[in-house]
């Protein structure tokens, strides 16, 4: 299958810092990817739909402010954590499909944030 | 997008076939039915999806009911490796939005 790389795998952080999460699509022109989180033993949860060039969706309840989610070119999606807090700690993966919407979604292999 | 019901846990000896059920009774015509499996702190990985018909690829087989309320995903020789969350997931529109999953366990 296509691949996706998520970077960096695990990141720990300050109190009231940012933290970029970079997410690419190595083989394929990702024209939406997505934004979840997961915390421990729970499923993943859908933070935002991004597509190429124009704002991302945000899903209810998840702050746009907080979140800020780029998605400049057909292969690179970024995450942004801003004034990080440790209830951000969780493992956020990101996701990547192609233009016909049936196809299949693949995802990176996710990123453990720490926050301290 | 359809809600989707699975059972939470499933245990399965290795060598044997795994059959993870999935209900979606209120999937509409132009939804398709999604597998994917997530090993632990892994992303997870896409197995198979279909729309009405049976599809089988390297990886799994998937059986659709004639009226596309339920289906079943099929690992016809389990292995210690395919331990891991299983998710099936209906989608119409772009999102892929994940239920709670049937966590499958082979055992040797």
């Amino acid at each position: 299958g296509a691949v996706v790389s998520q970077h960096p795998s695990w990141v720990i952080c300050k109190s009231g810092t940012s933290v970029k999460i970079e997410c690419r699509s190595l083989d394929f022109q990702a024209t939406t990817m997505f934004w979840y989180r997961q915390f421990p033993k729970q499923s993943l949860m859908l933070m935002a739909t991004s597509n190429e060039g124009s704002k991302a969706t945000y899903e209810q309840g998840v702050e746009k402010d907080k979140f800020l989610i780029n998605h400049a070119s057909l292969t690179l999606s970024t995450l942004t954590v801003t004034s990080a807090h440790p209830e951000d700690s969780s493992f956020y993966i990101c996701s990547a499909r192609w233009q016909n919407a049936n196809t299949e979604a693949f995802f990176g292999q996710g990123t453990r944030l720490t926050v301290v | 997008d359809a809600k989707t019901t699975q059972p939470p846990s499933m245990d399965c000896a290795e060598g044997r076939a795994a059959n993870l059920p999935c209900n979606h009774s209120t999937i509409s015509g132009n939804e398709y039915v999604y597998w994917y499996r997530q090993i632990h702190s892994q992303g997870p990985q896409y197995i198979i999806h279909g729309l009405k018909n049976n599809e089988t690829n390297e990886m799994a087989s998937l059986i659709i009911t004639e009226d596309r309320k339920s289906s079943t995903l099929i690992l016809p020789h389990a292995t210690l490796r395919d331990t891991a969350v299983y998710y099936c997931i209906v989608r119409g529109a772009q999102k892929l939005v994940f239920g709670q999953g049937t966590r499958l366990t082979i055992n040797p």
